[in-house]
């Protein structure tokens, strides 16, 4: 696609359920970063992919969150047994390659509401 | 620890004033400052970045100043317009690969 597509663009769960957000990096972006944005707030680091592997996931506030990449390019973010305290923004971003200067695209995010 | 503040938090300008937001940062293994600008309900977008082997950086109205030695960055938007009127985030990135490590944010409001 022409940018990074996320789904969903909104979410309302229940405390306590699991949700499962979804990136589409840019088409032969071999880098994909999730961010979490809290309303008002600047933006978290969560998790960085090279290709399949995730070299980098010092960002994950908890062992409730996971994340895969399959195919070197879908990410998909879990968050299990869902707090009220992760409703926010879910940001992906991909990048053509991981050295630093190399310009990370973000999508719209997926706005999550724990209930 | 932040490793990137950003002041200030909000900024009022009037329509073709200049607007200066100021970031400063901790590591020295930073080598890429770029800047993002987000409207509401969208995902951030870069507006300029710079490296530290030049001072100044300008884009049309947009202008990044580089001091090195005192480990500081700003954004200076000339003859602001009401569409400026944004959150703008200045990041970092080298430390640990291209992932960025981003400022808390300036909330611009440019009045008519």
């Amino acid at each position: 696609g022409a940018g990074v597509s996320q789904s969903p663009s909104n979410k309302v769960t229940e405390k306590g359920k699991d949700v499962e957000l979804r990136c589409d990096p840019i088409s032969g972006h071999t880098a994909l970063y999730w961010y979490r944005q809290s309303l008002g707030q600047g933006l978290e680091f969560l998790i960085y992919f090279q290709g399949n592997s995730a070299p980098d996931k010092s960002g994950l506030p908890s062992d409730r969150f996971s994340a895969e990449r399959t195919g070197g390019s879908v990410s998909t973010l879990t968050i299990q047994r869902t707090q009220q305290e992760d409703s926010a923004v879910y940001l992906c971003a991909s990048s053509l390659a991981s050295w630093a200067g190399n310009t990370i695209y973000f999508g719209e995010g997926s706005w999550l509401t724990v209930v | 620890q932040q490793q990137v503040k950003q002041s200030p938090q909000s900024l009022i300008v009037q329509k073709g004033g200049i607007s200066i937001i100021n970031c400063a940062y901790e590591n020295t293994a930073f080598d890429y400052f770029p800047w993002y600008q987000q409207f509401p309900g969208k995902g951030p977008a870069l507006l300029i970045a710079i490296r530290p082997d030049v001072s100044e950086k300008k884009e049309g109205r947009f202008t990044i100043s580089f001091n090195k030695s005192a480990k500081q960055f700003s954004l200076h938007i000339m003859d602001s317009q009401p569409g400026d009127s944004a959150t703008y985030f200045c990041a970092a990135s080298g430390a640990s690969g291209s992932r960025l490590t981003f400022g808390e944010g300036t909330q611009l409001t440019v009045n008519p």
